[in-house]
């Protein structure tokens, strides 16, 4: 079945640390997106990539930093600029002249 | 800047009832627009999107939603709700000029009672 995968569901780190979210998508859809979910605010928009080799930095990108060198795959890079970074994260996928999105079931991520 | 505000946080529903949830956006230009439904435990998934034409637009699982342009409204409607209907449910909005930018509201709780 065609769908996105996000891993890890559960991460760790510690304060100070950069980590890496993974995203993959067998959709064949050009555009990915990540967004943060925090409860009571919907979800954010951090960066989106509508083509291999090019991404736009969302609403609130400072501190992440993203990748898009395969169609397939979209990780997102939680740095330690991030000054709130525990969250929830979605990735998302569509196609072109589609904006519906197919998400992820996201990972959850806890800096201590 | 475009943006969504959905009117209600959480909403308690006894089964059977009818529910309709409040969205406004505030954006000038022509809209695509959608609600994602979000069950305990599952992925966001869509629930119905509307990109032209017939204002009233029909979802999976009895919903509805209808575009009112002049009120800058996207309500969801169900008329007799069940209880696995107990989800969050979100409102999102993409602009012509959004590119591939779609901003979502807060998001409302709803919670139907056997």
């Amino acid at each position: 079945d065609g769908g996105i995968t996000q891993s890890p569901k559960y991460l760790f780190r510690k304060e100070g640390q950069n980590v890496t979210l993974s995203c993959e998508q067998n959709l064949n859809h050009d555009a990915m997106y990540w967004y943060r979910q925090d409860p009571g605010q919907g979800l954010r928009l951090i960066y989106y990539s509508q083509i291999v080799n090019d991404f736009q930095k969302g609403d609130i990108a400072e501190g992440y930093s993203v990748s898009r060198e395969k169609k397939e795959s979209f990780p997102l890079t939680v740095t330690s600029a991030q000054k709130n970074p525990t969250a929830f994260y979605l990735c998302a996928s569509s196609t072109t002249g589609d904006y519906g999105y197919t998400f992820g079931s996201g990972t959850r991520l806890t800096v201590v | 800047a475009q943006s969504v505000s959905q009117h209600n946080h959480h909403v308690i529903l006894s089964e059977a009832a009818s529910l309709e949830l409040g969205c406004n956006y505030s954006y000038g230009g022509t809209v695509n627009l959608f609600w994602y439904v979000q069950y305990p435990g599952q992925h966001l998934q869509l629930l119905l999107k509307y990109f032209s034409g017939d204002p009233l637009v029909k979802g999976i699982k009895g919903f509805e939603a209808e575009f009112i342009k002049s009120k800058f409204s996207f309500n969801l409607r169900k008329p007799s709700v069940q209880w696995s209907d107990t989800a969050e449910y979100f409102c999102a909005v993409n602009g012509n000029t959004g590119g591939f930018k779609t901003i979502f509201g807060a998001g409302t709780r709803l919670f139907v009672k056997a």
